[in-house]
């Protein structure tokens, strides 16, 4: 596709429902990134992958976060047990290659609200 | 760890006027990328400008152009020429050599546009 595109685009669930997060890439594009934007702040790094394998997932907050990228391109974001405190913005980005020098690509993002 | 620090949360500027939004930011390595992305009501956050830490000229792009000063650790935009569709958020976001091609963003700072 022409950029990174992100489903659902809103999502509302109740406290300690499952939920997935989706996010297509640039195609082409091997290196893959989710940010979390909490309301009134900058996006916070959860995960990259390079490929199919998780490159960097220090900023997963808890085991209740997961995520896969089984084939190297889609990404599936996938929240357990989900608490009010999840409520935000989940921004995915891609870039045609690993490596901090390469242009991250940003999509609309889902925004989550757990009631 | 590195941080990033915008300390004007809200700007305003007259349409067809100049305003220069600031970032300073914390690193102790040595070759680094430095970026602003706005964020339109939308979410989509779009790359406006890139700065690599080696190169001593200031990027530019159309309108937009950076102070890059290294020593002190700042990184500022000005928008020239303002229009309304300049209006948004900014965020200032650094990405360094370390090993993790995580961006760091600052808070934002939020840019109204004037008729």
């Amino acid at each position: 596709g022409a950029g990174v595109s992100q489903t659902p685009s809103n999502k509302v669930t109740e406290k300690g429902k499952y939920v997935e997060l989706r996010c297509d890439p640039i195609s082409g594009h091997t290196a893959l990134y989710w940010y979390r934007q909490s309301l009134g702040q900058g996006p916070e790094f959860l995960i990259y992958f390079q490929g199919t394998g998780a490159a960097d997932d220090s900023g997963l907050p808890n085991d209740r976060f997961f995520a896969v990228r089984p084939e190297g391109s889609v990404s599936t974001l996938k929240i357990q047990r989900t608490e009010r405190g999840d409520s935000a913005v989940y921004l995915c980005a891609s870039s045609l290659l690993p490596g901090y020098q390469e242009t991250q690509y940003f999509g609309p993002g889902t925004r989550l609200l757990v009631l | 760890a590195q941080t990033v620090t915008q300390s004007q949360p809200e700007m305003s500027v007259q349409e067809a006027e100049t305003v220069t939004l600031s970032c300073t930011y914390d690193t102790s390595e040595s070759d680094y990328y430095l970026f602003w992305y706005k964020q339109p009501p939308s979410r989509q956050m779009i790359l406006v400008i890139r700065q690599e830490a080696y190169k001593q000229q200031n990027a530019t792009e159309n309108r937009f152009s950076v102070n890059f000063q290294k020593a002190a650790k700042s990184f500022s935009l000005k928008i020239s020429d303002s229009q309304l569709g300049d209006a948004a958020m900014y965020f200032c976001a650094y990405v360094g050599q370390g090993g993790s091609e995580k961006l760091v963003f600052g808070k934002g700072t939020k840019l109204t546009v004037n008729p």
